[in-house]
């Protein structure tokens, strides 16, 4: 199973809202990454979790909260968000760290309203 | 960081060799070259990997000079479905860092 899968494939939400983003490998991997997709422009790192241990935060604002509960599994926490984060919000997931071929999933299409 | 630049788009043929080159002036003794493919509403796809000299697999093929300043995606005989954007980025990890970050992606456009 060489598969990352998220949920939902959309998801529309208000500035008051607090949703959940879901991320699923079982590949065995030891780094999940998330990163944000705006139109037209590049995948940005969010998020690096090691060893279901949060490595690097690359000064993403509070209202986004990573959660990774096991090896398998990694989450963003979505509250109080602006329009401006409306964006595909992408997970990867590598066999350990930076220098390891990253499997990237599917995206989630997040409308803030 | 390493920050790469690539061509914002190119056009080619169906049938002919398409060379994508990535400009890394700074990239880090530890980085690695990393070229991604991306289809639109989708994730990312893994193309090539390599650190210096030349590394092929069976989609592609990837040329770093001596001094790793640039790199060149090479994919041959391109078809309808390489239409795609292509990211050049030199992955590395540091102490408590990682760099990971895209360049601005080259468009590649194969016309029948």
């Amino acid at each position: 199973d060489t598969e990352v899968t998220q949920t939902p494939k959309h998801l529309v939400m208000g500035m008051t809202n607090k949703k959940s983003l879901k991320c699923e490998q079982h590949m065995g991997h030891r780094a999940m990454y998330w990163y944000k997709q705006k139109a037209k422009k590049p995948p940005e790192l969010m998020f690096v979790y090691s060893y279901e241990k949060l490595s690097i935060n690359e000064s993403v604002p509070s209202r986004f909260s990573p959660e990774c509960p096991n090896s398998s599994l990694l989450n963003l926490h979505l509250h109080a968000l602006q329009p401006e984060d409306s964006a595909l919000y992408l997970c990867a997931s590598s066999r350990q760290g930076a220098y390891n071929e990253q499997f990237f999933g599917p995206g989630t299409r997040l409308t803030v309203l | 960081l390493a920050k790469t630049t690539q061509p914002i788009s190119m056009d080619s043929y169906e049938g002919q060799e398409v060379n994508i080159t990535c400009s890394h002036n700074n990239i880090a003794t530890n980085d690695y070259i990393t070229w991604y493919q991306q289809f639109p509403s989708q994730g990312p796809r893994f193309i090539i990997q390599g650190y210096k000299t030349k590394v092929t697999n069976e989609v592609a093929s990837l040329f770093i000079p001596a001094d790793r300043k640039s790199s060149t995606l090479s994919l041959p005989r391109v078809s309808l479905s390489d239409t795609a954007v292509y990211y050049c980025l030199a992955a590395g990890a540091g102490a408590g860092s990682y760099q990971l970050t895209f360049g601005k992606g080259t468009k590649l456009s194969v016309i029948p």
